[in-house]
């Protein structure tokens, strides 16, 4: 069966400061892969999506990256972190089928302090 | 534009109680459509799906969900809530044309007294 593990559970960072958060999938092969955010008292926004190694889209202009360096590992990272940035970040995957559903990992819980 | 709207943001039942949460799409052909459930610090769990057939679909956890073209509706139903149930329910939508991308509502945030 198929499994999204995302990683760090929790993070506190300075503003100013580096980030990385890794996402991979296991048990499928060439997966959709998604990156949202979950503002505190608010939906879902989604940052960046990917359908293929080294292809990535993104859905807001904002001061975080993604990038997707091998099939089933999405990463998503800024070289300086603002307050704004502070939220719980969502990695999911799909198939590529038009009618298959997202299936979301854990999440990271990150404030900028 | 493609949307999801759940219209409402706090919802409160009594444990036993029916539940409803509403949901509206906004797009000219149906898009597939979807209910997760997000239990606090958490990532989200699939509840149900649609996309043709059957306008009421059966999912997880005793929760279904009507399709209603005319109301551009999707809503949820349990007809017995359980404390916990308590959690945030998200529909969202997949539309043609818009690639893969799942399009979420702004979510409702159930609670429920004992």
């Amino acid at each position: 069966s198929q499994t999204i593990h995302q990683w760090p559970a929790t993070l506190v960072q300075p503003v100013g400061s580096p980030l990385s958060l890794e996402c991979t999938v296991e048990g499928t092969s060439n997966p959709n892969l998604y990156w949202y955010r979950q503002a505190a008292g608010r939906g879902l926004q989604l940052l960046f999506y990917s359908v293929g190694i080294g292809q990535i889209s993104s859905e807001v202009p904002q001061n975080l990256s993604a990038s997707r360096p091998q099939d089933r590992q999405f990463i998503l990272s800024s070289k300086k972190l603002l307050l704004s940035d502070s939220g719980f970040y969502l990695c999911a995957w799909s198939s590529g089928s038009f009618n298959s559903p997202l299936h979301f990992g854990n999440g990271t819980r990150l404030t900028v302090t | 534009a493609q949307s999801v709207t759940q219209p409402d943001i706090h919802i409160t039942v009594s444990e036993g109680a029916s539940l409803e949460l509403r949901c509206n799409y906004s797009y000219g052909a149906t898009p597939y459509l979807f209910w997760y459930v997000q239990s606090p610090g958490q990532g989200l769990q699939l509840l149900l799906k649609y996309f043709s057939g059957d306008t009421l679909v059966q999912g997880i956890k005793g929760f279904e969900a009507e399709f209603k073209r005319s109301q551009s509706s999707f809503n949820l139903r349990k007809p017995s809530v359980h404390w916990s149930d308590a959690a945030e329910y998200f529909c969202a939508g997949k539309f043609s044309g818009g690639y893969n991308k799942l399009i979420f509502g702004a979510g409702t945030r159930l609670a429920v007294h004992p």
